[in-house]
C-alpha cells in the first residue's frame, strides 16, 4: 500500500529552534508539493517539486523557510529561525505528474511556543 | 475574496440525509478535486474531475465549466462521513497549482 510517509507527526519547539520536516514521496512519483495548514488561511501551497526541481516556492518566506529533495526519495522542510506563528499542520503531497493528481501524507504538527 | 468558495461553511445533518456541498469560483479552470479531511488530518481525494459528473458509491461529484461551479452530494449520509470537505482548483496557463477553499465541516448525527 504505497503512501507518502512525513517525519515527525508531531514536533514543539521553542521559538528561534530549527525545524526539520521530512517527506517520503510515493515510489515513482515525480511531483513533490509542501503545503502548511491553519485554521484561518486554510491549505496554502509553500512549494512545488518536479523531477526534483524546484518549481514554485513563491508561497513560502524565504527569510526562514527552504525546501529541498537531495533525492527523489526524500523532501526536506527546514524553518530557521522558527517563530509562534508558523505553528500549523505542515502537509507533503506527491503525484505522479498532473498537478491535480496528489496523494497527501499525514502531515507534521507543529506547535512553536 | 477568496478565489474559491464554499457553501456552507458547517453543516449538520441526520444520518440518512441527502448531503450537497458546493464550490464555486471566479476564474475559468481547468480542473477541480474534491478532498475529505478527517479528524486527526489525513487528506484523502474523493474526485478528480474537469466535466460532467462522477461518482464513487454514496458520493457524487458535478461540475458545471460555464457556471464555475462544482457540487458534491453524499446519499444516505452516515456518522463516518463527519470530516471537512474541500474544493480545489486548478487554474490553466502559468498558475499551475492548486488553489483551495476553506473547507466544509460536515457532523452527520446518528
Amino acid at each position: 500500500d504505497a503512501r507518502v510517509t512525513q517525519t515527525p507527526r508531531h514536533k514543539v519547539t521553542e521559538m528561534g529552534q530549527e525545524v526539520t520536516m521530512r517527506c517520503q514521496p510515493i515510489l515513482g512519483h515525480n511531483t513533490v508539493f509542501w503545503y502548511r495548514q491553519t485554521m484561518m488561511q486554510g491549505l496554502e501551497l509553500l512549494a512545488y517539486f518536479r523531477n526534483r526541481a524546484p518549481l514554485d516556492d513563491s508561497g513560502m518566506p524565504k527569510d526562514r523557510f527552504s525546501a529541498e529533495m537531495p533525492d527523489a526519495t526524500l523532501a526536506t522542510l527546514k524553518i530557521q529561525p522558527s517563530e509562534p506563528r508558523d505553528s500549523a499542520v505542515y502537509f507533503c503531497a506527491s503525484g505522479p505528474g498532473r498537478v491535480l493528481e496528489q496523494f497527501f501524507g499525514p502531515g507534521t504538527r507543529l506547535t512553536v511556543l | 475574496k477568496n478565489e474559491v468558495e464554499q457553501s456552507p461553511q458547517n453543516l449538520t445533518a441526520q444520518e440518512g440525509e441527502f448531503i450537497t456541498i458546493n464550490c464555486s469560483y471566479s476564474v475559468g479552470i481547468s480542473a477541480l478535486h474534491w478532498l475529505q479531511q478527517h479528524p486527526g488530518g489525513g487528506i484523502v481525494s474523493l474526485f478528480m474531475l474537469s466535466s460532467g459528473k462522477k461518482k464513487h458509491g454514496r458520493l457524487i461529484a458535478t461540475i458545471n465549466i460555464q457556471e464555475k461551479h462544482s457540487s458534491l452530494h453524499i446519499t444516505a449520509s452516515h456518522p463516518r462521513d463527519s470530516a471537512v470537505y474541500i474544493c480545489a482548483v486548478l487554474y490553466g496557463g502559468a498558475t499551475n497549482k492548486l488553489i483551495f477553499g476553506t473547507g466544509t465541516l460536515l457532523a452527520v448525527q446518528p
